[in-house]
């Protein structure tokens, strides 16, 4: 059972590159999440969705954009990257809102 | 709005003595409530977790976690430290019902001294 698979493990970015990250899970579950990662701050949510189709905003959305055609799919992308937007990404799923989280093993992000 | 207060960034502990993490919560509706651990450069391991019944909670590793509604806390112990405990612990909170999502404290990281 692969879980939830995160790709790539690592990015090296310039400013104002544009980028996607892959959220891939086979457990179908119906929710999926993005945080993000930053020393000192925890795990914040940057969006999630609900089901295939849907996504909302979570905590800190701005600079990032996100998409859910496939139930197993949640794609994060970033338009136009900064360097604040260096940071660890974990995706997670789970069966039910709120509980049952299973996350990915991240996405270390640099920006430069 | 859901909310989660880990005091301290950072706690020292010798080998053999007592692991207290303090984690306290907000919360509208009753929680579900779980503590989390990251080892270095890796992801998340879910430790253990409260959603209904024994307020006490037994997870892996000899951790354990009692929730206390008056005291809106879910502190994490463990009788006695091992150096492999050395890692940073993330407590976090869901709200039951609609449009629940986890939300994490700021994390504090243990180190064991031998």
């Amino acid at each position: 059972n692969a879980g939830v698979t995160q790709t790539p493990k690592f990015r090296v970015l310039k400013t104002g590159q544009s980028m996607t990250l892959l959220c891939a899970q086979d457990m179908n579950h119906e929710y999926m999440y993005w945080y993000r990662q930053d020393p000192g701050m925890g795990l914040r949510l940057i969006h999630y969705s609900v089901g295939e189709g849907t996504t909302a905003k979570g905590e800190v959305p701005d600079g990032y954009n996100v998409s859910r055609l496939k139930k197993q799919n949640f794609l994060l992308g970033l338009e136009s990257a900064a360097p604040s937007q260096t940071s660890v990404y974990f995706c997670a799923s789970s069966y039910v809102q709120g509980y049952g989280y299973t996350f990915g093993s991240g996405t270390r992000l640099t920006v430069v | 709005a859901q909310s989660v207060t880990q005091l301290g960034s950072h706690v020292s502990v010798s080998e053999g003595a007592l692991v207290l993490l303090r984690c306290n919560y907000s919360s509208s509706v009753p929680p579900y409530l779980f503590w989390y651990v990251q080892y270095p450069n890796q992801g998340l391991q879910l430790l253990l977790k409260y959603t209904t019944g024994a307020t006490l909670v037994k997870g892996i590793n000899g951790f354990e976690a009692e929730f206390k509604k008056s005291e809106t806390s879910f502190h994490l112990t463990k009788p006695s430290a091992h150096m492999s405990d050395a890692a940073e612990y993330f407590c976090a909170v869901s709200e039951t019902g609609a449009n629940s999502k986890l939300t994490f404290g700021k994390g504090i990281t243990l180190s064991v001294r031998p």
